[in-house]
């Protein structure tokens, strides 16, 4: 089975810079997404990460272990309309085909 | 190009109905998957389709089936209703599946009473 784990609130400044991390052991592990998702809207990707590292796209940077099973989401410079939840999803393989699998996601509240 | 559309936007139903729910993907898409979303379990994925087969399922009951078209627009039905079952329904499209960057719809949000 798999099993994905990401802390279920997170309070943070606007201007700050806030680590919203994301554990998980599946086998056949592919990659690992980040979707961001505000109340009352469909998610939208951010970032995928398939080689270890740190992977940087404008204020958003997300990083990949492979061998700890551990993925982190870096907001830089954060802006109210930062808050909204951040899913974790991770990729496997499953009967030949690719399946993703979502952890329950954290809800990010950035206050003034 | 449109973005991936979903039918109805909101539904109320009666326990032991069942439903039928709509997915266009965005042109081009071939894989098109569906999720249940509920505050407690979080996106919980239902199955995917690509090129009308059904390639990926997730732990649901037998209630819970779809089906994909020629033109890649999905359906999903769910039978013999229970409370439990209300929840925001999501599909997503991908030009080769769940691997890869998905784009998903806004959601129908069925309530069950």
């Amino acid at each position: 089975g798999q099993n994905i784990d990401q802390p279920t609130e997170m309070t943070a400044t606007e201007g700050a810079i806030v680590q919203i991390n994301c554990t998980y052991q599946t086998s056949g592990f592919n990659g690992l997404f980040w979707y961001q998702q505000h109340a009352g809207e469909a998610p939208t990707f951010l970032s995928y990460n398939v080689l270890d590292g740190l992977e940087e796209k404008g204020r958003f940077s997300s990083f990949l272990s492979r061998s700890k099973g551990y993925s982190y989401l870096l907001l830089k410079e954060l802006q109210m309309k930062d808050s909204a939840s951040y899913l974790c999803a991770v990729s496997s393989n499953s009967g030949g085909y690719q399946k993703v699998t979502f952890g329950t996601g954290t809800k990010l509240q950035v206050i003034p | 190009k449109a973005g991936v559309t979903q039918t109805p936007r909101y539904l109320i139903k009666t326990r032991g109905q069942q439903v039928t729910l709509s997915c266009s993907p965005i042109s081009g898409h071939r894989s098109v998957s569906w999720y249940q979303q509920t505050p407690g379990q979080g996106l919980q994925f239902l199955f995917e389709y690509f090129s009308e087969t059904q390639r990926n399922k997730g732990n649901f009951p037998g209630r819970f089936s779809g089906r994909q078209f020629s033109n890649s627009r999905s359906e999903m039905n769910v039978s013999t209703l229970e409370l439990g079952d209300s929840a925001l329904y999501l599909c997503a499209s991908s030009q080769t599946g769940q691997a890869y960057e998905q784009y998903f719809g806004p959601g129908t949000r069925l309530t069950v009473t």
